[in-house]
């Protein structure tokens, strides 16, 4: 199956600095890659849909000034968390799709606020 | 109500057994279905689309009921290697948009 890389796989960071999580695919073309987060015991929600050369579509209730997303080629997408406080310290997950049913996604990225 | 809604378990099973994992989706119009295994602090991969004949991969058997908006799995001789959480997922859009809706997650735990 296609392969969706994502980095870092695991960061932590200090309370008020910004975190950048980046997300790969790595043998095909995502035009569209999805950014979800993913509470402990609870499940993935999305947060936003990446799209290449355009700016981000947000859930309601995600803060676009507090998770930045950047889809600049056909193969990144970053999602920036800025000012990051313990409270967004989660399990974030990219997805990506080749455009056909199955979305394949990255490892994810663990992060933890201090 | 939630979009997708699943039983969060945990099902304990002895190896051997056989367990079947329910979810329901409120949108009618939803045109894709999958059950994705998601394993502790790992990310989901997909185990199997969902289609309306119903559809088996080995010991699973994954089942889909548009009319009662109603989507099951069935595990057959369950193995260690079967403990996880069980994702029902949901395709709200025909094409290549795969803005997946994921239901909360079974957890199934399997023990000798």
């Amino acid at each position: 199956g296609a392969v969706v890389s994502q980095h870092p796989s695991r960061v932590i960071c200090k309370s008020g600095t910004s975190v950048k999580i980046e997300c790969r695919s790595l043998d095909f073309q995502a035009t569209t890659m999805f950014w979800y987060r993913q509470f402990p015991k609870q499940s993935l929600m999305l947060m936003a849909t990446s799209n290449e050369g355009s700016k981000a579509t947000y859930e309601q209730g995600v803060e676009k000034d507090k998770f930045l997303i950047n889809h600049a080629s056909l193969t990144l997408s970053t999602l920036t968390v800025t000012s990051a406080h313990p409270e967004d310290s989660s399990f974030y997950i990219c997805s990506a799709s080749t455009g056909k049913a199955e979305a394949f996604f990255g490892q994810g990225t663990r992060l933890t606020v201090v | 109500r939630k979009e997708v809604e699943q039983d969060p378990g945990p099902f304990n099973v002895p190896e051997g057994a056989t367990v079947a994992f329910n979810c329901t989706y409120s949108n009618s119009a939803s045109q894709s279905f999958f059950w994705y295994r998601q394993d502790c602090r790992k990310e989901p991969k997909l185990l199997m689309s969902v289609y309306s004949s119903g559809n088996e991969d080995g010991r699973f058997t994954a089942q889909l009921n548009r009319a009662s908006q109603y989507i099951s799995l069935l595990i057959r001789d369950s193995k260690l290697s079967d403990s996880a959480t069980y994702l029902c997922v949901v395709n709200p859009l025909s094409g290549g948009y795969n803005k997946l809706i994921f239901g909360a997650g079974t957890r199934l735990a399997v023990h000798p």
